[in-house]
């Protein structure tokens, strides 16, 4: 199984700050990575596929970039409603594995 | 539009079966693949099965012993059945969709439903 990791484990970031995300994954995944966003008692909210294309209906501070085995989401400016846990997905190889999530906290 | 809905029994009972039913409107399952992830509270998420628009399946390796996942499509329901429950097993199931044939990013979602193994 293709291994993701994921770091920080959690983070906190003042209003407006920029910040960043990383996935690396055990093997090339070939940027079939998404990063998504959930709040809590929700269900996850899709931000980017394919490594850098944003889902319709996200704000445009939210950017995704890599390949191979390295990943980044990067959020430009922080907003109190950005406040969750963030997951990355490989979606390369069965069985789909998922990063153990990031929780991102307003300073 | 598209529609995911979860039912099931909230309490299982330790070594028993857990039957699931995702369904799902505003699509066709003859077109469209269909995810179960799962996530203990508190924890993370994590890839359950799939059953394709074809009607073949993937599953986690580490559930799979356990694990089946069919569906109705003339009633647009998916079905999850694993055997064995242990208290792991606790976790909010949630059926999910990617948005077009052959992409693996899940777009849609239902509200999940929590599952408890516990006498």
């Amino acid at each position: 199984d293709i291994q993701m990791t994921q770091s920080p484990p959690s983070l906190s970031a003042s209003l407006g700050e920029t910040v960043s995300i990383e996935c690396r994954a055990s093997e090339d995944i070939y940027s079939n990575l998404a990063w998504y966003q959930q709040k809590s008692g929700k269900s996850p909210q899709l931000l980017i596929y394919y490594a850098s294309s944003l889902q319709d209906g996200v704000p445009s501070r939210f950017s995704g970039s890599g390949s191979g085995t390295q990943y980044s989401l990067k959020i430009s400016g922080m907003q109190p409603e950005d406040e969750g846990v963030y997951y990355c997905l490989q979606g390369s190889k069965y069985p789909y594995t998922f990063g153990a999530g990031t929780k991102l906290e307003l300073k | 539009q598209v529609q995911l809905k979860e039912s099931g029994p909230g309490l299982v009972q330790p070594s028993q079966t857990l039957s699931l039913t995702c369904t799902v409107s505003g699509f066709s399952l003859t077109s469209n693949s269909v995810h179960w992830v799962r996530q203990p509270p508190g924890k993370g998420l994590e890839w359950v099965g799939a059953i394709w628009s074809g009607g073949s399946t993937d599953y986690n390796s580490a559930l799979k012993s356990r694990l089946s996942i069919s569906r109705d499509t003339s009633k647009s329901q998916v079905f999850l059945k694993m055997n064995s429950l242990q208290t792991e097993d606790t976790a909010i199931y949630f059926c999910t969709r990617p948005p077009r044939y052959g992409s693996y990013e899940f777009a849609y979602w239902g509200q999940g439903t929590l599952v408890t193994v516990s006498s």
